[in-house]
């Protein structure tokens, strides 16, 4: 069976500092994998998703870079984090098989910053 | 206008009520419709998964899209405290996007 992991589950950053946040995916090969951004009280805002390693597509203009080096990993990082970078960051896959368009998601990561 | 809609709630019940969750979209492209439930800070888990319109049964849960109308149901029968939770809509026109609604609060009280 498949699973998503995540690390750290809580992180509290002063701003300015800089993140990096870590996803793998075990039980599967070449997903696609997903980072969103869940602020409180509201849905989720997809930021990057990829379809392979080194290829990486953004949604949203933010100061987060998303890379995948290895088929099942994939991190959110950041040089200088702002204040509205706080919110739960949750990380997702999905299979690549045709007509397959649902997506699993991981534990997320609860990111505060002061 | 958002392009997916949700009632936040928050929506209490009664233990073994009838509980119907909707959301309505405005882009008709959309295929692939989906039901999560978050607990508290907790990551999504998925519910159901529909494509295109018609309804879909799985236990105490029934999925049903209305793509003439753009709008969107679950329904929860025999609601027990343990559905306690947020329930998300998404859907999606291409496999992997997805647009979410804003979540609904739902508490089952015993």
């Amino acid at each position: 069976s498949q699973t998503i992991h995540q690390w750290p589950a809580t992180l509290v950053q002063p701003v300015g500092s800089p993140l990096s946040l870590e996803c793998t995916v075990e039980g599967t090969s070449n997903p696609n994998l997903y980072w969103y951004r869940q602020a409180a009280g509201r849905g989720l805002q997809l930021l990057f998703y990829s379809v392979g390693i080194g290829q990486i597509s953004s949604e949203v203009p933010q100061n987060l870079s998303a890379s995948r080096p290895q088929d099942r990993q994939f991190i959110l990082s950041s040089k200088k984090l702002l204040l509205s970078d706080s919110g739960f960051y949750l990380c997702a896959w999905s299979y690549v098989i045709q007509d397959s368009y649902e997506q699993y998601f991981g534990p997320g990561t609860r990111l505060t910053v002061t | 206008q958002k392009e997916v809609e949700q009632d936040p709630g928050p929506l209490s019940v009664p233990e073994g009520a009838i509980v119907s969750l909707n959301c309505t979209y405005s882009n008709s492209a959309f295929q692939y419709f989906m039901w999560y439930r978050q607990y508290s800070r907790k990551g999504p888990e998925l519910l159901m998964y529909t494509y295109s319109s018609g309804n879909k049964e799985d236990g105490r849960f029934t999925a049903q899209v209305d793509k003439s109308s753009k709008y969107i149901s679950l329904f929860i029968r025999d609601s027990q405290p343990s559905d306690s939770a947020t329930y998300l809509c998404a859907m999606s026109e291409w496999q992997g996007k997805l647009i979410f609604g804003q979540g609904t609060e739902l508490s089952v009280k015993p």
